[in-house]
């Protein structure tokens, strides 16, 4: 079936550093594409969100890019802080009533001091 | 922003026994959810919790294993029955906030572990 998934498992940074991470979607249908951030130990937490009209959002620290002609998906992080250290997910919700979001594997961010 | 609250955080429980987990809304929400996380993986959508009517289950979960209550707007259960250890993960309850657009937010998760 139509999936959502990422490029890296896992992605080591230095404090201060830019971090990218990446996520691939199949559905071309979807039309709307989620960041979760999740910390040990919690639930995921919204980190910002993009619809399919737009290539480009940024929020504080983080820029969402959307790629439709490769279905590409990417988060970047503006001076990456240990605290930004969690599981990266981004998911999709389609067209059609699919309120619910299909979540992909996850990427770890570890950020070293 | 909503804030969500589970019961327990966390149990050890032995096998062919049944966990009922609360999930509580500090606000009226439209939709819940229960995800089931297992360690190092993604989520994975159990049911969407219908207030006053059945639960709508996905591919893969049915009633008889995972009944699901909700009585009210800020409130409903998630039973795990006749527990085994393939049962053993992260249930995370959640909510779209009706005026948040598509916004979702979690709780923090019962993490269960069967024995």
């Amino acid at each position: 079936g139509e999936s959502v998934g990422l490029h890296l498992p896992t992605l080591s940074v230095q404090e201060g550093d830019n971090s990218i991470i990446n996520c691939a979607y199949s559905n071309s249908a979807s039309d709307y594409f989620i960041w979760y951030k999740q910390e040990s130990g919690k639930g995921p937490q919204f980190i910002i969100d993009i619809r399919s009209n737009m290539d480009k959002r940024q929020g504080q620290r983080v820029t969402v890019l959307l790629n439709k002609t490769v279905k590409h998906l990417s988060l970047q992080i503006a001076a990456t802080q240990p605290g930004d250290s969690a599981v990266y997910f981004c998911a999709e919700k389609g067209k059609g009533g699919s309120y619910i979001p299909t979540f992909g594997r996850g990427t770890s961010l570890i950020v070293h001091p | 922003s909503a804030v969500i609250s589970q019961k327990p955080s966390r149990d050890i429980c032995q096998r062919g026994t049944s966990l009922t987990i609360q999930c509580q809304v500090d606000s009226q929400v439209t939709m819940m959810f229960w995800y089931r996380q297992q360690p190092g993986q993604s989520l994975t959508l159990i049911a969407t919790a219908n207030q006053g009517s059945e639960a709508t289950y996905e591919s893969g979960f049915v009633i008889d294993k995972f009944p699901i209550s909700r009585p009210n707007l800020t409130f409903s259960t998630l039973t795990v029955s006749n527990m085994s250890p393939e049962d053993s993960s992260i249930y995370l309850c959640s909510v779209e906030v009706a005026g948040r657009g598509y916004e979702q937010y979690f709780g923090p998760g019962t993490r269960l572990t069967v024995t």
